[in-house]
């Protein structure tokens, strides 16, 4: 059981430039989540699915787009990366609707650097 | 504006003292509250949780309490050096029911 992985590890992306940060669970969790994570600030939700072809915002999804490409898989996509997209990008998923008592199993993270 | 507020970024302790990490939420609605903990290099991982008609939830060494306004803490007793990490407090409530992330509170255990 490998839980929830994410690729790549660490990227170095150019402003403008475009790219996807992807993410596989094996666990048959229904509800998968993609948060980032700023220097003094907790994780913040960028966007979150609830179940396979269903996504949503959360608090800050300017700049991202998401897939929910089968019930495994979560993709996140900059379209123009932007140096305030720098940060470490954490994806989860947890076994049904998201509630507080459904917990959150995640991933180890992409660093991800907009120059 | 910040809903949940962890006031101590660092904390350090010697090994076998009691740790206290503390968590201050704005959002009435937020009514189940769970702590997080991190590792360097990896996700956070899920430690423990309250619901807010609750004063108390242990597990281990491990004590949540729920007894003021707006406030809880974490209790670790004993501290171990392997509890060394990220703390975050994670209410949840409201709208959409998701959770909050506070800003984190990075605990050393010292031997």
């Amino acid at each position: 059981n490998a839980g929830v992985t994410q690729t790549p590890k660490f990227q170095v992306l150019k402003t403008g430039q475009s790219m996807t940060l992807q993410c596989a669970q094996d666990m048959n969790h229904n509800s998968m989540y993609w948060y980032r994570q700023d220097p003094g600030m907790g994780l913040r939700l960028i966007y979150y699915s609830a179940s396979e072809g269903t996504t949503d915002k959360g608090e800050v999804p300017n700049g991202y787009n998401v897939s929910r490409l089968n019930k495994r898989e979560f993709s996140l996509r900059l379209e123009s990366a932007a140096p305030s997209q720098t940060s470490v990008y954490f994806c989860a998923s947890s076994e049904s609707s998201g509630g507080p008592t459904d917990t959150q199993y995640f991933g180890p993270g992409t660093r991800l650097t907009v120059l | 504006d910040q809903q949940v507020k962890q006031n101590s970024p660092s904390l350090s302790v010697q090994e076998g003292r009691i740790s206290i990490l503390n968590c201050d939420y704005t959002n009435s609605m937020f009514d189940y509250f769970l702590w997080y903990k991190k590792y360097p290099a990896e996700g956070p991982t899920f430690l423990i949780s309250i619901s807010s008609i609750k004063d108390k939830n242990e597990d281990g060494r491990f004590t949540v309490l729920n007894k003021s306004a707006k406030h809880l803490s974490l209790h670790i007793v004993p501290s171990q050096p392997g509890d060394s990490a990220v703390y975050f407090c994670a209410p949840a409530g409201g709208y959409g029911n998701k959770l909050v992330f506070g800003a984190g509170t990075i605990l050393r255990v010292k031997s």
